[in-house]
């Protein structure tokens, strides 16, 4: 069976701390992908990547970084968390070079910025 | 990719067939249509996709209109745990493996 997991699904976190979310995948998949979810505002990419060390800015990036060391793993940095970083968090993976090539998401982590 | 459009919140009776309808004008001849479903507290999930032909699997059926501007997804007898928000998106094949989620319609199945 398929499989994304994330590191924590509820995270507390206080204002100016470095945070980590940390993404496994088991599919020997290629993309990686960092999205938030806020009400109202559906799902929003952050950042994704096609290869291990290769990462692309999705359409929020701004106080986010990633890492991605190994094919598997997929890290998204909040450096200095704030307030407005208050969210759901869902990595997603998929394979390359098929039409279909849906994304399998993992069951999200929550994090609350104090 | 292309901008897609789905009524924000839908009922359904346990039993029938629900019906979800997406609206995506400005489709170009490379973008494929993908729904994909979010059960509460869950990540997104994989539903079905579709060019230009009608598709079923054992999860749903996807319609697409002739003139591929618009779209309808299937659930031929939805059950409870259908209960889900469906998102319908638009993207191009090659060379972009990134998916742009709208706010989806909130679909309520009835007991």
């Amino acid at each position: 069976d398929v499989k994304v997991t994330q590191s924590s699904r509820y995270l507390v976190k206080r204002t100016g701390e470095k945070v980590f979310l940390e993404c496994v995948q088991d599919m020997d998949h290629e993309n990686m992908f960092w999205y938030r979810q806020d009400p109202g505002l559906g799902l929003r990419l952050i950042y994704f990547s096609y290869d291990v060390k290769m990462k692309e800015k999705g359409d929020i990036p701004e106080g986010y970084s990633v890492s991605r060391e190994k094919k598997e793993r997929f890290s998204l940095i909040l450096e200095s968390a704030s307030t407005n970083q208050t969210s759901m968090y869902l990595c997603a993976s998929s394979n390359s070079g098929s039409v279909g090539n849906e994304q399998f998401f993992g069951p999200g982590t929550r994090l609350t910025v104090l | 990719d292309a901008k897609t459009t789905q009524p924000t919140s839908m009922d359904c009776a346990e039993g029938r067939a629900a019906n979800l309808p997406c609206n995506h004008s400005t489709i170009s001849g490379n973008e494929y249509v993908y729904w994909y479903r979010q059960i509460h507290s869950q990540g997104p999930q994989y539903i079905i996709h579709g060019l230009k032909n009608n598709e079923t699997n054992e999860m749903a059926s996807l319609i697409i209109t002739e003139d591929r501007k618009s779209s309808t997804l299937i659930l031929p007898h939805a059950t409870l745990r259908d209960t889900a928000v469906y998102y319908c998106i638009v993207r191009a094949t090659f060379g972009n493996e990134k998916l742009t989620f709208g706010t989806g319609t909130r679909l309520t199945i009835i007991p």
